[in-house]
């Protein structure tokens, strides 16, 4: 199946630990995100890469660190998790960096972080 | 002022009537629109864009974008139980290099 995976699917931890969430995609694809939805549905960038490059960081704390080991894979590593990290963490992939018409965003299924 | 505006729902609609979705963005060059549909626990997924004033139908979907009046709607024509989910409106970024979304408008179709 050509798609965009995430793993894991529950990540639930406690307050101070580091955890690191996995996003691969098979879409051949040049850009790919995260973004975080909280509570409210609410959906957020956090970070774009554009062939391994980094192109967006919103202001996102340093706790959050991705890495792009190829234009395939974009890993979210989270240092000291905070409850206010409590989310669910979307990795999505498009063809060119997001914006232009015709450059749908493929979100893989989602990582629900759960901060104790 | 939030950049990119829904009313948050949720909207109630009788099965087979019209549901109208309404999103207001800030971005004066923004040029690009996308309405995303998500099911609950579910990823979104794009039902639509626009990026030409005026309407652009497919199927029973109808977007329709105001660049004067900063607006951008989606109709659901013959609305559907299976229409049932949260519609998130996105605007690209004048850079064009990303795409902002609005907290979406939750709908109900009711049988």
């Amino acid at each position: 199946d050509t798609a965009v995976s995430q793993t894991p699917k529950y990540l639930v931890t406690q307050m101070g630990n580091d955890k690191s969430i996995k996003c691969e995609q098979n879409l051949g694809h040049d850009t790919m995100y995260w973004y975080k939805q909280d509570s409210k549905k609410f959906l957020k960038i956090m970070f774009s890469y554009n062939n391994k490059e980094l192109i967006i960081n919103e202001t996102v704390p340093n706790r959050f660190s991705p890495k792009s080991p190829d234009k395939a894979h974009l890993n979210l590593h989270i240092n000291s998790l905070e409850l206010g990290d409590s989310a669910v963490y979307f990795c999505a992939s498009s063809q060119d960096p997001g914006g232009r018409a015709w450059d749908e965003q493929f979100f893989g299924p989602g990582t629900r972080l759960t901060v104790l | 002022q939030k950049e990119v505006e829904q009313n948050s729902g949720p909207l109630s609609v009788p099965e087979g009537a019209i549901a109208s979705l309404n999103c207001t963005y800030s971005d004066r060059g923004s040029q690009s629109f996308f309405w995303y549909r998500q099911y609950s626990g579910k990823s979104p997924e794009l039902i639509m864009f626009i990026y030409s004033n005026g309407d652009k139908e497919d199927g029973r979907f109808t977007a329709q974008l105001n660049k004067a009046s900063q607006y951008v709607s989606l109709l659901i024509r013959d609305s559907q139980p299976s229409d049932s989910a949260t519609y998130l409106c996105a605007v690209s970024h004048s850079s064009a290099s990303k795409i902002i979304f609005g907290s979406g408008t939750r709908l109900s179709i009711r049988p």
